[in-house]
């Protein structure tokens, strides 16, 4: 069984740049959530989707968008880049769709603001 | 709003023994779920337990179980027979349960460095 797929794996950018990473969840899998990790912040919860909508979202400046396609792959978008976006940015999907259930991770997308 | 708090940045155990990683936890939500993920360097988040606030029994999965004390709202994660592949971090985490709803958001803690020695 196939799990999360992220891509790209490491990017670099400058600031005032914008960037799309990419999610492909479990098959079968209609929830998607982003997550931030970086060493000063720690894991914090940047959006979830489900069925193309965006169910929760956390505290975020509106520069950081996503988006959920038809068959569940999710897209998140940083602009105008700042160098505090550096970060691992993690996808997680879950099959469950009341409750927090079991989340599937992906190894990351690592970018970096020069 | 949920919070996770892991006091340890740092531990070491000696191979095959059992380590005990605290966690407390704070919310004022009636009923939560408390998860614990392993993260190696390479990064992927690793699902290891979960425990819903209303379970009567603590959970257990494999080496690992979770110690849960609801009225000192700690859910410290127990491994057993410590193995060097072991070694990583890990993070408590809580999040909704299906009386809550909501969907699939987490609150993580800080962390706790493992590390296991022969």
């Amino acid at each position: 069984k196939a799990g999360v797929t992220q891509t790209p794996r490491y990017l670099i950018k400058t600031r005032g740049q914008q960037v799309t990473l990419s999610c492909s969840p479990i098959s079968g899998h209609r929830s998607v959530s982003w997550y931030q990790q970086t060493p000063g912040q720690g894991l914090q919860f940047l959006f979830e989707y489900f069925s193309e909508t965006q169910r929760n979202k956390g505290n975020f400046p509106g520069r950081f968008s996503g988006r959920q396609f038809s068959n569940s792959r999710s897209e998140m978008n940083v602009s105008t880049l700042e160098l505090g976006d550096s970060a691992l940015y993690l996808c997680a999907s879950s099959k469950q769709d009341r409750a927090t259930g079991e989340l599937f991770f992906g190894e990351g997308s690592r970018l970096t603001v020069l | 709003a949920q919070k996770i708090t892991q006091t340890q940045p740092g531990m070491f155990v000696q191979e095959k023994e059992a380590v005990t990683l605290d966690c407390t936890y704070d919310t004022s939500d009636p009923s939560y779920g408390l998860f614990w993920y392993k993260q190696p360097s390479s990064g992927e988040m690793i699902f290891l337990i979960y425990q819903g606030s209303y379970d009567q029994q603590n959970a257990t999965e494999g080496r690992y179980s979770l110690n849960f004390q609801k009225a000192r709202k700690s859910a410290n994660l127990v491994i057993s027979a410590s193995q060097l592949g072991d070694s990583a971090m890990y993070f408590c985490a809580m999040g909704g349960t299906i009386l809550t709803g909501g969907g699939n958001k987490l609150t993580f803690g800080t962390g706790t460095q493992l590390k296991v020695e022969l």
